[in-house]
Order: C-alpha cells, then structure tokens, then sequence
C-alpha cells in the first residue's frame, strides 16, 4: 500500500515549456486534490475532483489543467510555464463519502517544480 | 469564507522544553480542524484533528492540541519536544454547512518553522 505517489520529484523547465504532474492514489478514495506550497503562504488549493468525473478550481487554478484519469489518477498540467509557477507541488486524496467533509487528507511527497 | 493564521512563523526551542504553536481560525460554519507537519523534503502528515467531541485532541509524536470555540483557536502543544521534532507544522480548517452536505476545501495556514536545538 503505497499511499499517494507522485512523478517527477524535480523538474526544471524553461518558460514557455508544458509538462504533466502525475499522481496516483491505491487507497480507493474519491477524492483528489492538487496543492501548491510556497514560502510563507502554506498551501493553496489549485484544483480538486470530488470524484471520478468531476473537476473543479481552488483558489489558484490560472495556468493549470487537470485530468481525472480514473479513481486512480489525478494529473496537474502546465500548458506554458512561467517563472511565477516554481513551487512545490502536493497531491493529496481523501474518501470523501456522501458529501461529508470530515475526513482526512493523505498527501504524496511533492515535485518540487523549478521555471527558469 | 474561512481562514486560518498561524501566530508566529518561526519558533526556536530547547531540546526537552515544551512548546505550543499558536493557530486561530475564523469560519462561519461548523469546523473541522487539523495539524500537519512537514518534515524537511517530505511531504505532509497528519499529527491531529478535532472533528467533534472532546476539545482535547491526542495526536501521534506526544503531541496534542486543544480547540477552543470561543477563542476559535486550536493551538498545538507538546510537553518536552525532541531534536526529532524539527519541522514545520500547518494547521487547517475545513467548513461545513448546517445541512452537512456542502464540500469543504481544506485551507491551510502559513506554516510555523519549529526548530529544536540541543
């Protein structure tokens, strides 16, 4: 049981380039979500998906994509990147049954993303 | 709209002294409050959550915190800390409506660094 993993764990890109953040969960949970962690402002919520099918914007989605593959599978992509999207990036899944919100999130070790 | 504010950024301790990381939170609905830590290069793990009940949480590590409605903090304290302790901790906060069916993101504080030193 691997939890929640995470491909790449570095990437440099230079602007303008475009790559897709890969995350997988073995935990049969419905919901996914990606984060971004920068110095002194935690994490902030870029996209989440409720459950398989469904996709939504957090609180800081503009330059992102994602992708609900399966229940498994949660992709983040960076159609053009800039300077301002190095980061640290986390996904997270949690089981999110029957619209509760009291569940924990689990969360994978992070890519940490450098733009030149 | 909820939001969380961790009280200080860093905290500098000496090994075997307690500690306490301040969080206070502000939701218009019922809350649901969590403390993550983040070990150097790694990613987040649950420590505690107060999800109702007793407002005294236990959590992994000898850590436990305390919620506090009418303060509306929920501080995190650790009677005598460990090298090992070395870390940043967030605190959280996820909201729920009165209908219990509402999604709740989860929105997280700044980060407090706790440093230990021997």
């Amino acid at each position: 049981n691997a939890g929640v993993t995470q491909t790449p764990k570095f990437q440099v890109l230079k602007t303008g380039q475009s790559m897709t953040l890969q995350c997988a969960q073995d935990m049969n949970h419905n919901s996914m979500y990606w984060y971004r962690q920068d110095p002194g402002m935690g994490l902030r919520l870029i996209y989440y998906s409720a459950s398989e099918g469904t996709t939504d914007k957090g609180e800081v989605p503009n330059g992102y994509n994602v992708s609900r593959l399966n229940k498994r599978e949660f992709s983040l992509r960076l159609e053009s990147a800039a300077p301002s999207q190095t980061s640290v990036y986390f996904c997270a899944s949690s089981e999110s049954t029957s619209g509760r919100v009291r569940e924990t999130q689990y969360f994978g070790p992070g890519t940490r993303l450098l733009v030149l | 709209a909820q939001s969380v504010t961790q009280l200080d950024s860093q905290v500098p301790v000496f090994e075997e002294a307690p500690v306490e990381l301040r969080c206070n939170y502000s939701s218009s609905v019922s809350v649901y409050l969590f403390w993550y830590v983040q070990y150097p290069n790694q990613g987040l793990q649950l420590l505690l959550k107060y999800l109702s009940g007793s407002t005294l949480v236990k959590g992994i590590n000898g850590f436990e915190a305390e919620f506090n409605k009418s303060q509306t903090s929920f501080h995190l304290r650790k009677p005598s800390v460990h090298i090992s302790d070395t870390a940043e901790y967030f605190c959280a906060v996820r909201g729920e409506n009165a209908g219990g069916t509402s999604y709740g993101k989860l929105t997280f504080g700044q980060g407090t660094i706790l440093t230990v030193h021997p």
